[in-house]
């Protein structure tokens, strides 16, 4: 079975642009998640979605948006780049939302402002 | 809010020895999961084991276990016969609840495991 995939693999953004990720989850998992990972650091939780419904937000600003499609794939959108959101985003799946389901992650954007 | 603390930045090991990744959370909740993550230089995150809190057993998966202590919020990642393939950042995380089930995890800053040949 495939595994969480994400696209694409890096991204170069110029400060002020939009720019939007993309993460497929496992099959049959109907829970996706958003973290941000800085260089150094461990993932910072941004958004979670459960059933196309946002079940939880981080301390993100309003520019970080995201969305979930009917067949579970999800879209991350921020606006108005950074030089600070260079960064990896990591999607995560699981099979349901609470706490006690484990959480799958894909290999990540790379995403560089400049 | 919820805080995962991983005390120690970097550890090293010899090859087949055994090391001991420390982690203490903080949560509200009586019932959850904790976690451990691998990620190598790929990036990609792996599960590397899971402990139900409300078990007493601690956790093992072949060479990897836990030493899970709920009252003191403790849970630390023994590695036993370290392997060359080991060498990564080992994250520690736990489910960050609002209240009406996890938003997501909450993640320490990570230990970065070097294995010595």
């Amino acid at each position: 079975d495939a595994g969480v995939t994400q696209s694409p693999t890096h991204l170069i953004k110029t400060r002020g642009q939009h720019v939007t990720l993309r993460c497929s989850p496992i099959s049959g998992h109907k829970s996706v998640s958003w973290y941000q990972q800085v260089l150094g650091q461990g993932p910072q939780f941004i958004f979670q979605y459960y059933e196309k419904e946002e079940r939880g937000r981080g301390n993100f600003p309003d520019r970080f948006s995201a969305r979930q499609f009917p067949n579970y794939s999800s879209e991350l959108n921020v606006n108005a780049l950074l030089l600070g959101d260079s960064a990896l985003y990591l999607c995560a799946s699981s099979l349901e939302t609470g706490l006690f389901y484990e959480q799958y992650f894909g290999p990540g954007t790379r995403l560089t402002v400049t | 809010a919820q805080t995962v603390t991983q005390s120690q930045p970097e550890m090293s090991v010899q090859e087949a020895e055994t090391v001991t990744l420390s982690c203490t959370y903080d949560t509200s909740e009586s019932d959850y999961y904790l976690f451990w993550y691998k990620q190598p230089p790929s990036r990609q995150m792996i599960l590397v084991i899971r402990q139900e809190a409300y078990k007493q057993q601690n956790a093992t998966e072949n060479r990897f276990s836990v030493n899970f202590q709920k009252a003191a919020k403790s849970f630390s990642l023994k590695i036993s016969d370290s392997q060359l393939g080991d060498a990564a950042m080992y994250f520690c995380a736990s489910p960050t609840s609002s209240g009406g089930g996890a938003d997501g995890l909450t993640f320490g800053k990570g230990t970065h495991l070097i294995i010595q040949p």
